[in-house]
């Protein structure tokens, strides 16, 4: 079973706004990671956010985690039509990199230019 | 090599048949996954190595998924006798053994049992 989910499941914005997406897991986590994933290709890793970690910027990506909530968020700030793809909250099983991901359902995003 | 390679790209398998997928991973990446997306889906974890040595096999959905990654660093993963049920994309992922490092996936192989 999943242990993220993400929510929306699907969001349509116009170039140039703002793209929030949500995901929420149930156990506790030493992590949490999000990935890209363009239609068709594998996955492209994102961003990891410590669970002793409130916030973290990459880029035009700010992800936030909220562990009293069991929940984070991934903002995308000034989306481009390049940006459409499903993006996937992911939690592994222990803190090492040996260690299997569990993936929620994804939101897939679409920006139109 | 740069990232992580997987073939074939696409497969078309009759019922009945066996397949057999593989994956290089980074040179140098200790840790190798296979995991199994289905069509609008998240990817479900199927296996995982730590160099040669299959550590974690709990997610292969019955007896006719095997893995294997017998120098630690190419995989093959194999279905036998494979049922309609079996089609999906199937991702092999490597990472470094290292604490708050994420995963390089491959771009898959998509497989289509008709």
């Amino acid at each position: 079973s999943q242990q993220g989910e993400e929510d929306p499941q699907a969001l349509s914005i116009q170039e140039g706004e703002n793209a929030t997406m949500n995901c929420s897991y149930k156990t506790s986590i030493n992590n949490l990671q999000w990935y890209r994933q363009n239609s068709g290709r594998g996955l492209v890793h994102l961003i990891l956010i410590r669970s002793n970690e409130r916030e973290k910027h990459s880029g035009r990506l700010r992800v936030t985690l909220d562990t009293s909530k069991k929940s984070s968020s991934l903002l995308i700030t000034a989306s481009r039509a390049a940006d459409t793809a499903s993006y996937f909250c992911a939690t592994p099983k222990t803190e090492t990199s040996g260690s299997r991901l569990t993936f929620g359902e994804g939101t897939q995003l679409t920006v139109n230019p | 090599g740069a990232g992580v390679s997987q073939s074939p790209r696409y497969k078309v398998a009759k019922r009945g048949q066996d397949v057999a997928l593989r994956c290089d991973p980074i040179s140098g990446h200790v840790s190798l996954f296979w995991y199994q997306q289905a069509l609008g889906q998240g990817p479900e974890f199927l296996t995982y190595f730590q160099n040669e040595a299959q550590l974690d096999k709990s997610g292969l959905p019955s007896d006719r998924f095997f893995a294997e990654r017998p120098e630690g660093s190419v995989s093959t993963l194999k279905i036998q006798r494979t049922q309609q049920e079996d089609s999906a994309v199937y991702l092999c992922a490597s990472s470094l053994a290292l604490r708050g490092h994420g995963y390089t996936f491959g771009s898959g192989t998509r497989l289509t049992v008709v």
